[in-house]
Formats: structure tokens, sequence, C-alpha cells
């Protein structure tokens, strides 16, 4: 059973571009978590969804951010006209039902 | 507002020798404890969890034991290996299946 796959592994974008995550979560899991970690920081919640809907999106900023798990497909995580303050690391994991498990990460350097 | 501290950014320890590692919170709304353990470059990896009902969990080198009045949680690892070193972090969530909430993080080194 292979793990949570994140893609790509890294990201560089120049400000004001588009950056796209996607992320498959382990075989038979529903449940899916975005986290992002700035440098010299834990990982901080953005949001959950399960199939086709967000559950809790508390974690996400207001603005430019949006996140989608499709009935066939990864999860995907958009973030729009992007700026460097969204240079970090981003972390999916995925959940059966309760332990998370977490993928290598996507990391995103904004220039 | 940080709900979950680690207040050691690092420890270092020698091999063979006992590892404790702490944590405290302040939401008491938070009844599910985990440990986590990350390489560089690499996602974290689940050690080891507690629930509120609990005082202690115990999972091989780990045990995880939990004060609850005191809001506070600490991982021992008994004996200490190189291989366990790696940044631990201490998350926590109200229920099981639930957004964490994690601290900074601790970086372990086990000397040879």
């Amino acid at each position: 059973n292979a793990g949570v796959m994140q893609n790509p592994r890294h990201l560089v974008r120049r400000r004001g571009q588009e950056a796209r995550l996607r992320c498959s979560p382990m075989k038979g899991h529903s449940h899916v978590y975005w986290y992002r970690q700035l440098p010299e920081e834990g990982l901080k919640f953005m949001v959950y969804l399960q199939k086709e809907n967000i559950i809790d999106e508390s974690g996400m900023p207001k603005e430019r951010f949006s996140a989608e798990f499709p009935k066939e497909g990864p999860s995907i995580l958009r973030i729009q006209q992007v700026v460097r303050g969204d240079s970090a690391a981003y972390f999916c994991a995925s959940s059966p039902l309760d332990e998370q498990f977490f993928g290598p990460g996507t990391r995103l350097t904004v220039l | 507002d940080q709900q979950v501290k680690q207040n050691s950014p690092s420890l270092s320890v020698q091999e063979g020798r006992i590892s404790i590692l702490n944590c405290d919170y302040t939401n008491s709304m938070f009844d599910y404890f985990l440990w986590y353990k990350k390489y560089p470059a690499e996602g974290p990896t689940f050690l080891i969890s507690i629930s509120s009902i609990k005082d202690k969990n115990e999972d091989g080198r780990f045990t995880v034991f939990l004060n609850k009045s005191a809001k506070h949680l600490s991982l021992h690892i008994v004996p200490s290996q190189p291989g366990d070193s790696a940044v631990y972090f201490c998350a926590a969530s109200k229920g099981s299946n639930y957004k964490l909430t994690f601290g900074k993080g601790t970086l372990l080194t086990v000397n040879p």
C-alpha cells in the first residue's frame, strides 16, 4: 500500500503566478488534511476535506487559497497570485478515521 | 496564540540513555495527543498517541505520559539510538479524527 503521494516535491513560482499542489491519499482513505510549515515553525492546519466536501477550512487564508478533493483524482491545494510569504512546505495528510499519515510535502518557493 | 508549546528547541543525549521530550498545551478541549518524528525533507511520521482517558501509553522504546491537571505530556525514548535523531513534534486535537495543532518541534540529537 503506497503512502501519501504529493507532487511536485519542489515548486518555484514568481510573484503573481498560480501554484497547484497535488495530494493523492493512501488507498481507502477518504479524509484529507492540508498543513503549512513556515521556516522554524510547526505545522499549521489549513483545511480538512472529505470526498467532494470541505469539512473545515478555518486555517485557510481568506483570499487566494482554495482546496478541493473531487470524487475522482487527487486533492488539490491552489494558491492564486502567489506572494513571497507563501514560500513554505505544504504537507498533506490522509486518514481512514483517526491517525493521520503525512506525505513528503511540497516545498514552494516564490521568487 | 500558541496552544501547543515545546519549550526546548533542541536536546542532545548519549546513545543508550533516556531521551525525554516535553510538551505543554493550553486548550483544555484537547483530548487526543500525538507525537510525530520528522526527518529533513520528509513528512512527519506518526510515533505514538494517547487519549485523555489514559495517563500512559507505551509502544516499544517509546512511552508517552499525560498529566491532564498540568496540561503536560512527555515522550520518553529508552534506550536512545542514533537513528532517533530527528525533529519531534507534539500535536493535539479535539477528538481523534480532527485537525491537529502542532508545537514548534524539538530537535533531538543522539550521539554515538
